[in-house]
């Protein structure tokens, strides 16, 4: 069962594009996680999706930042007009459907986002 | 604002020695404490999903407890070998689907 899958594992973006990122969880995931890692910070939570719905927004950056989860299809976090403050390790992490908030959520092994 | 704190924030042991690092967190609200291994540039790996105060978990030369009365959980490694070089990450779980994470404890095994 292959684990988490996060691509590119790097990306390079000047000032005012945009930064595409993409998860495909684990085979039988529905629940989907993101997280960010700042320099010298612990992983932050970012936002919470299932197929096709966010479930919990709530750190998520309210401007430029955007989260989907589509039926088909990996997730994608998408920055826009990305700035050097959104320089960061970007994680994603799954988990299996039906299941309690105590279950265990698989990480991905990150995007490398680096702002020019 | 949940705090979850770690310590040491780093380690180095020698072979064979065994060790120790802590994680505290809010005592109100819990739900879990997980603990992840996490090497460079690789995903972080699941250890331990802790629910019940008191809990004890192991895992082949690593194990944790838990309080959450008082709000800390402790991780051992016995026999530290130099595999066991890491990033250990707590996770604090409080009612909601989010976790909140330690900065972690980056351990090195001397060989």
């Amino acid at each position: 069962n292959a684990g988490v899958m996060q691509n590119p594992r790097h990306l390079v973006r000047r000032r005012g594009q945009e930064a595409r990122l993409r998860c495909s969880p684990m085979k039988g995931h529905s629940h989907v996680y993101w997280y960010r890692q700042l320099p010298e910070e612990g992983l932050k939570f970012m936002v919470y999706l299932q197929k096709e719905n966010i479930i919990d927004e709530s750190g998520m950056p309210k401007e430029r930042f955007s989260a989907e989860f589509p039926k088909e299809g990996p997730s994608i976090l998408r920055i826009q007009q990305v700035v050097r403050g959104d320089s960061a390790a970007y994680f994603c992490a799954s988990s299996p459907p039906g299941q309690g908030r105590t279950d265990t959520q698989y990480f991905g092994p990150g995007t490398r986002l680096t702002v020019l | 604002i949940l705090n979850v704190e770690q310590s040491p924030q780093s380690l180095h042991v020698q072979e064979g020695d065994s060790t120790n690092f802590t994680c505290s967190f809010p005592s109100s609200n819990f739900y879990a404490l997980h603990w992840y291994r996490w090497e460079t540039a690789k995903s972080p790996e699941a250890l331990f999903v802790m629910t019940l105060n008191g809990d004890e978990k192991k895992k082949g030369r690593i194990s944790a407890t838990l309080n959450t009365k008082e709000g800390y959980s402790y991780l051992y490694i016995k026999g530290s070998q130099p595999e066991d070089s890491a990033t250990y990450l707590c996770a604090f779980g409080a009612g909601s689907y989010q976790l909140t994470f330690g900065k972690g404890t980056k351990l090195s095994v001397i060989p």
